[in-house]
């Protein structure tokens, strides 16, 4: 069955850096989009970023664009989330999940929590 | 990138049904038939439970529908029963491999 695994949160201070992890396992990662969706402590959700299957596309909600980088390691079925400059406002649970073809995220990881403050 | 506009809650006794409705612009909702509805539970991972307006993935209770007109589309809960309450969010396509999702709505079955 398709499983996501997200790590990589913590604790971070503002202006640092950090790199979360997407393990995926159950279909053919190399065949599917991936996105990161966050959700900070009792708000809504939030899209935060596009990789097509391949690598060669990627997009970017206005809120992270030029601080955060998508990746994937399709070697390695690994989806990647660098996060550069970060805020406080950027404190939530990161999910990430599987696109289909555009039209939605069928598959959700349990996300992990990164927390900004100093 | 505005969010989608949904009321914060609704609720409803076991056996009714409720409609949750999620308003976007002529550029998001209204413009494509990719709007899509997830239940999270507290704590857990949103699930999918309808796709492209109004389509059910294998799986999903035909209890849950989607329907949309304009700029709004909405979930309809048919026979509540206690395991629907949850946060439901509705999503968007948005144009240029971007998406919007909306607020959130807490249903809460009395």
């Amino acid at each position: 069955q398709v499983q996501l695994v997200e790590s990589g949160g913590g604790a971070v201070q503002p202006g640092r850096s950090l790199r979360l992890s997407c393990a995926a396992s159950g279909f053919t990662f190399s065949s599917y989009g991936m996105h990161w969706v966050r959700q900070a402590p009792g708000k809504g959700l939030e899209w935060v970023a596009i990789i097509y299957y391949d690598g060669s596309n990627k997009y970017y909600a206005d809120s992270v664009k030029g601080r955060f980088t998508i990746s994937r390691d399709n070697s390695k079925d690994t989806l990647y989330l660098q996060m550069d400059s970060l805020r406080a406002e950027d404190t939530a649970v990161y999910y990430c999940a599987r696109d289909r073809s555009l039209r939605d995220f069928d598959h959700w990881g349990r996300g992990t929590l990164v927390t900004v403050s100093s | 990138q505005s969010a989608l506009t949904q009321p914060a809650s609704v609720s409803g006794s076991p056996g009714q049904s409720i409609t949750i409705s999620c308003t976007g612009t002529s550029s998001d909702v209204g413009s494509y038939n990719l709007v899509s509805w997830y239940q999270q539970h507290p704590g857990k991972a949103p699930k999918l439970m309808i796709y492209e307006v109004g389509k059910r993935p294998s799986g999903v209770s035909n209890r849950f529908s989607g329907s949309m007109s304009g700029n709004t589309a909405s979930l309809t809960i048919s026979g509540l029963q206690a395991e629907d309450e949850a946060d439901y969010y509705c999503c968007s396509y948005a144009g240029s491999a971007t998406f919007v999702f909306g607020g959130g709505t807490k249903l809460t079955v009395l």
